[in-house]
């Protein structure tokens, strides 16, 4: 089975604190998502990558920032954490860009 | 309009009835189609995914599409408490932002 790990399950940051939540895939998925879910608004994408070195915006991406300097990683930073970035963020891998992908478990972030 | 548009519930069943899962898209571009389910508090499941106009069976789960109407639905036989969870539908186009475009869910109650 495909396993995407989310590096935290819990976090609880500070207003203006820089935050990395990181994600970690171990089938050589070349694609990577970064969505995040609030009631209501259903999972909204905020960044996602192709390739090594590669990201492109999603419809959210206003705050954040992405990295990926290898294949099985995909790390999303909060430049400066505000409390509408209070949200469950979930991290997804799949083999080609119309495959259904496989979820991490979700990192839920409370900026207090 | 959302892209992807879906009746947030809770759709109530007996156990052992058909549930029925309804899902519209915007886009007629979009290509290929999927369902996930979603525990409380879990991340979200492939459980169907469907690229061609008609029905496709997996075991209890059946996906149908109509291009032309731009449905999607999904159909639970023999409903059992344990499929008491949000259905998030997703829609994928090869154009665009080439990532899932997902709605917000219909929350499923299987009453025993």
């Amino acid at each position: 089975d495909v396993k995407v790990t989310q590096s935290s399950r819990y976090l609880v940051k500070r207003t203006g604190e820089k935050v990395f939540l990181e994600c970690v895939q171990d089938m050589d998925h070349e694609n990577m998502f970064w969505y995040r879910q609030d009631p209501g608004l259903g999972l909204r994408l905020i960044y996602f990558s192709y390739d090594v070195k590669m990201k492109e915006k999603g419809d959210i991406p206003e705050g954040y920032s992405v990295s990926r300097e290898k294949k099985e990683r995909f790390s999303l930073i909060l430049e400066s954490a505000s409390t509408n970035q209070t949200s469950m963020y979930l991290c997804a891998s799949s083999l080609s860009k119309n495959y259904g992908y496989t979820f991490g478990s979700g990192t839920r972030l409370t900026v207090v | 309009q959302k892209e992807v548009e879906q009746n947030s519930g809770p759709l109530s069943v007996p156990e052992g009835a058909i549930a029925s899962l309804n899902c519209t898209y915007s886009d007629r571009g979009s290509q290929s189609f999927f369902w996930y389910r979603q525990y409380s508090g879990k991340s979200p499941e492939l459980i169907m995914f469907i690229y061609s106009n008609g029905d496709k069976e997996d075991g209890r789960f059946t996906a149908q599409l109509n291009k032309a109407s731009q449905y999607v639905s999904l159909l639970i036989r023999d409903s059992q408490p344990s499929d008491s969870a949000t259905y998030l539908c997703a829609a994928y186009m090869d154009t665009g932002r080439r990532a899932l475009t997902f709605g917000s869910g219909t929350r499923l109650q299987v009453q025993p």
